[in-house]
């Protein structure tokens, strides 16, 4: 069965420090997601991404965020300047009409 | 603001169904989606009901949607101690999916 997969599963950076987090999307898919979940809270919408651009952003991605799709195959969220408010788990999704699919997650924690 | 509510804990004996109530206030909603996280892991997409059905069944599992009450279940026959997980229900909101806060299922012998 077709998977979303994502890298690293766990990553430690220090504030101020800049991570890219990285997702490859099912192949056929054309719709991509980021989430995040800050543990023991709800999972909360960070921004869409369609025909390679941003469709839709939530108040959390601010200008420290950034997300780009460099080839056909993979999907970055890029944080600049890592804050400790950041540490949570980052959940990378991709959608076709329907059916809407996430990876295990990247467990960030900025120390 | 959309919002998605759910109650946090739920405690079933092994074999017993179990059910999982939400509530969601965005009336056009086009799907209603149920998710399963085990610890530590992702979200699992276990079912979806489009917005225009009452009910859907598959295996296991049985999805009701009131759409009228903005409410949406989900039944686990002969819930199996694997069942143990936090479940999420999840309205996709235009391009987005809005969650719940989740609840968790505990299944004791």
């Amino acid at each position: 069965e077709p998977e979303v997969t994502q890298t690293p599963s766990h990553q430690v950076t220090q504030m101020g420090q800049e991570v890219i987090l990285r997702c490859v999307p099912i192949s056929n898919h054309l719709y991509f997601y980021w989430y995040r979940q800050i543990l023991g809270q709800k999972v909360e919408f960070l921004v869409s991404f369609y025909n390679n651009e941003i469709s839709e952003k939530s108040e959390i991605f601010d200008d420290q965020f950034s997300v780009e799709r460099p080839d056909g195959s993979n999907f970055t969220l890029k944080i600049r300047s890592t804050k400790l408010e950041d540490s949570a788990m980052y959940f990378c999704a991709s959608r076709d009409n329907t059916e809407a699919f996430f990876g295990q997650g990247t467990r960030l924690t900025v120390v | 603001g959309e919002d998605v509510e759910q109650s946090l804990f739920l405690s079933v004996r092994e074999g017993d169904s179990s059910v999982i109530n939400c509530t969601y206030t965005d009336s056009s909603s086009t799907y209603l989606y149920w998710y399963k996280q085990e610890p530590g892991a992702g979200l699992q997409l276990l079912t979806y009901i489009f917005s225009n059905m009452d009910m859907k069944q598959d295996q296991r599992l049985t999805v009701l949607l009131n759409k009228k009450d903005k409410h949406l279940s989900l039944r686990i026959a002969d819930t199996q101690t694997g069942d143990s997980a936090i479940y999420f229900c999840a309205e996709r909101d235009t391009d987005k999916l809005i969650f719940g806060t989740g609840t968790r299922l505990q299944v004791f012998p």
